[in-house]
């Protein structure tokens, strides 16, 4: 069956350090992953996707790598601050041979970063 | 503030009540899902429309359940019959129509069946 794997126990990082989350997959060849950010009590925030050709996307502090072959994709924050604190979800689509539209999304990882 | 709304943000009810929920999505977005989240767990797709049309429903979707969205702008999800296990956070998103878009995501509605 289809499974999205990530983290279920917390990091904890010191602030100004690199905080990497990951998120392995099985059964799925998605079109597309993409990372969200979820605080508590609000609903989850869009930040970044990657499409499956390409191998790494970057937008200011966070960087998203893509690795079809290992069925991974790595998450990072550089330069981490206490307001990157929050629950990180990765999602896929269906993948083009399903058509399935809707996202399914990973448990996510609670990010804590300590000052 | 354009994002998508969601209401009511709270909703206590006795187990076997009806209950229903709004969410409005941002205008320009013609796909809108449904998403229920629980405790430690990532959001569970629930169904989503492409303007008025459903066009997916997720087989956690039981009977009780049932989505609309009449004129393609806001959207309606019914749970009749409330069992405890419906007790959740229920989320609403919407996206532009092509494959691939972020979705937007609105605060959604807790539900408590007591």
């Amino acid at each position: 069956s289809q499974k999205i794997e990530q983290n279920s126990e917390a990091l904890n990082i010191q602030e100004g350090k690199t905080a990497t989350l990951t998120c392995n997959y099985t059964n799925y060849s998605p079109a597309y992953l993409q990372w969200y950010r979820q605080d508590p009590g609000r609903g989850p925030v869009f930040l970044l996707l990657i499409r499956e050709n390409e191998k790494e996307k970057r937008k200011e502090r966070l960087k998203v790598t893509f690795d079809t072959t290992l069925k991974q994709s790595l998450f990072h924050i550089t330069a981490s601050q206490p307001a990157d604190s929050a629950t990180y979800l990765c999602a896929l689509d269906g993948g083009m041979d399903t058509g399935r539209r809707a996202l399914t999304f990973g448990s996510g990882t609670r990010l804590q970063v300590q000052p | 503030d354009t994002g998508v709304s969601q209401n009511p943000r709270h909703k206590i009810t006795k187990r076997g009540q009806n209950v229903t929920f709004r969410c409005d999505p941002i205008s320009e977005h013609n796909r809108l899902y449904w998403y229920r989240q629980t405790l430690g767990q990532g959001p569970e797709f629930l169904t989503y429309f492409q303007n008025e049309a459903q066009l997916e429903k997720s087989r956690l979707l039981s009977d009780r359940f049932s989505a609309e969205r009449p004129k393609g702008s806001f959207s309606t999800l019914e749970i009749q019959r409330t069992e405890q296990g419906d007790s959740a956070m229920y989320l609403c998103a919407s996206s532009l129509g092509q494959h691939g878009q972020p979705q937007h995501f609105g605060d959604g509605t807790r539900l408590s069946i007591l």
